[in-house]
């Protein structure tokens, strides 16, 4: 059964600090891995995918990377902001058709 | 182009009693998935329609059932309701069963008492 851990669980960091969100998953053979975005209350907003077969993808100030054979991610974000407070989620889907699976998330906070 | 569309927003019910929410899919996408998030949690996954059929389905009790309408559009029911389902519903769509990016809507907070 596959299981997703994010570490930390929150993290607090002054403005302007580049900082690194870490995803564990237990089953290596995954079919793409997504981060998202959530706003407390909100719905999900999808930041970067990445296929199995990529090792990063990017998207501004944000970059995943993803070493599949380890079963980790990381979702890196540079010179924070207080906008980009809100809840980290990272998701994998197995080979096939299987559905979502997330870890906790990890609650960021950018102090002004 | 519409995103994915939820309703209703909020909902507060009690113990017992049944409730239906409702989700309209991103423009071009045919498959519809549900998820429950508790407090704190990361979201669970309930169960996905596609072709007007139940797909796949999460650990979750027969209480919780849906449909898919021609239009893809998607209903989840949930009966008997328990306080534990307390928890924001999210609705994700998606082209070909969730093999490319889902797409996840604002999601409907139950709130049950």
């Amino acid at each position: 059964k596959q299981e997703v851990t994010q570490i930390p669980a929150a993290l607090s960091v002054p403005e302007g600090e580049n900082l690194v969100l870490n995803c564990s998953f237990t089953d290596s053979a995954i079919y793409n891995l997504q981060w998202f975005r959530q706003d407390p209350g909100k719905g999900l907003t999808s930041l970067l995918l990445i296929q199995s077969s990529q090792r990063e993808q990017t998207s501004g100030r944000l970059n995943a990377s993803l070493d599949k054979s380890s079963g980790r991610s990381t979702l890196y974000i540079a010179a924070s902001q207080p906008g980009d407070s809100a809840t980290y989620l990272c998701a994998v889907t197995n080979s096939g058709n299987t559905p979502l699976v997330f870890g906790k998330g990890t609650r960021l906070s950018v102090i002004a | 182009d519409a995103g994915v569309t939820q309703s209703p927003t909020h909902l507060i019910k009690t113990r017992g009693q049944q409730v239906t929410l409702r989700c309209s899919p991103k423009s071009g996408h045919d498959t519809v998935s549900w998820y429950q998030q508790a407090l704190g949690q990361g979201p669970q996954f309930i169960f996905q329609y596609y072709e007007e059929e139940e797909r796949q389905r999460g650990n979750f009790p027969d209480r919780f059932s849906g449909h898919q309408f021609p239009n893809y559009s998607s209903e989840l029911n949930v009966n008997a309701l328990l306080l534990g389902d307390s928890a924001l519903y999210l609705c994700a769509s998606s082209l070909g069963q969730g093999k490319e990016t889902q797409y996840f809507g604002p999601g409907t907070r139950l709130l049950v008492l």
